[in-house]
């Protein structure tokens, strides 16, 4: 069982709609993270949240915006999403935020955009 | 240069072969390296780290660094069709990892 756990697992959603994907680690890490994945391509950095600082990939359009209410939470917003933003977005938990250690993902939450 | 370089595969190998992945990286300031599993559709599983030049093992699995030839791999010996996943490259960057595009093995029984 994942410690770190995302919801919901799939979203359909559409152009105008407002979603949030919500993520929770239970393991008293000090940095969670957003990724984004789409097909046969790695993972890439969205997001950081790392002792109470957050910090963005700037090449992250404003469409995407995460909220962190406390160390253990971890919600990504979307708004106006477009169809090539469907993919494979992946939370993840590491101890130290510093150093770029060990990555604990949750299992992930499949979005598409219609 | 991409950061970290892996071959995308397929790596093809029968049932009860060794399986040799490989990464090389361009970043000589890293120190910890990792490598990930993920199945299709799911979300990387750790499988090793390794901080230190040389070998290091875990049940059937090695990982081997040399960091004067910026160069890591995994052997999986005794290869099980339940190996047959993507393995990513990943080392320590500045608040995050840097994986590499990974490496699809396909283990045929």
């Amino acid at each position: 069982d994942t410690e770190v756990t995302q919801t919901p697992k799939h979203l359909v959603m559409g152009m105008t709609n407002k979603k949030s994907l919500k993520c929770e680690q239970h393991m008293g890490h000090r940095a969670m993270y957003w990724y984004k994945q789409k097909a046969k391509k790695p993972p890439e950095l969205m997001f950081v949240y790392s002792y109470e600082k957050l910090s963005i990939n700037e090449s992250v359009p404003s469409r995407f915006s995460p909220e962190c209410p406390n160390s253990s939470l971890l919600n990504l917003h979307l708004h106006a999403l477009q169809p090539e933003d469907s993919a494979l977005y992946l939370c993840a938990s590491s101890q130290d935020g510093q150093a770029g250690g060990e990555l604990f993902f949750g299992e992930g939450s499949r979005l598409t955009v219609l | 240069q991409k950061e970290v370089e892996q071959n995308s595969g397929p790596l093809s190998v029968p049932e009860g072969a060794i399986a040799s992945l490989n990464c090389t990286y361009s970043d000589r300031g890293s120190q910890s390296f990792f490598w990930y599993r993920q199945y299709s559709g799911k979300s990387p599983e750790l499988i090793m780290f390794i901080y230190s030049n040389g070998d290091k093992e875990d049940g059937r699995f090695t990982a081997q660094l040399n960091k004067a030839s910026q160069y890591v791999s995994l052997l999986i010996r005794d290869s099980q069709p339940s190996d047959s996943a993507t393995y990513l490259c990943a080392h320590d960057g500045f608040q995050k990892l840097v994986f590499g595009t990974g490496t699809r093995l396909l283990v045929s029984p």
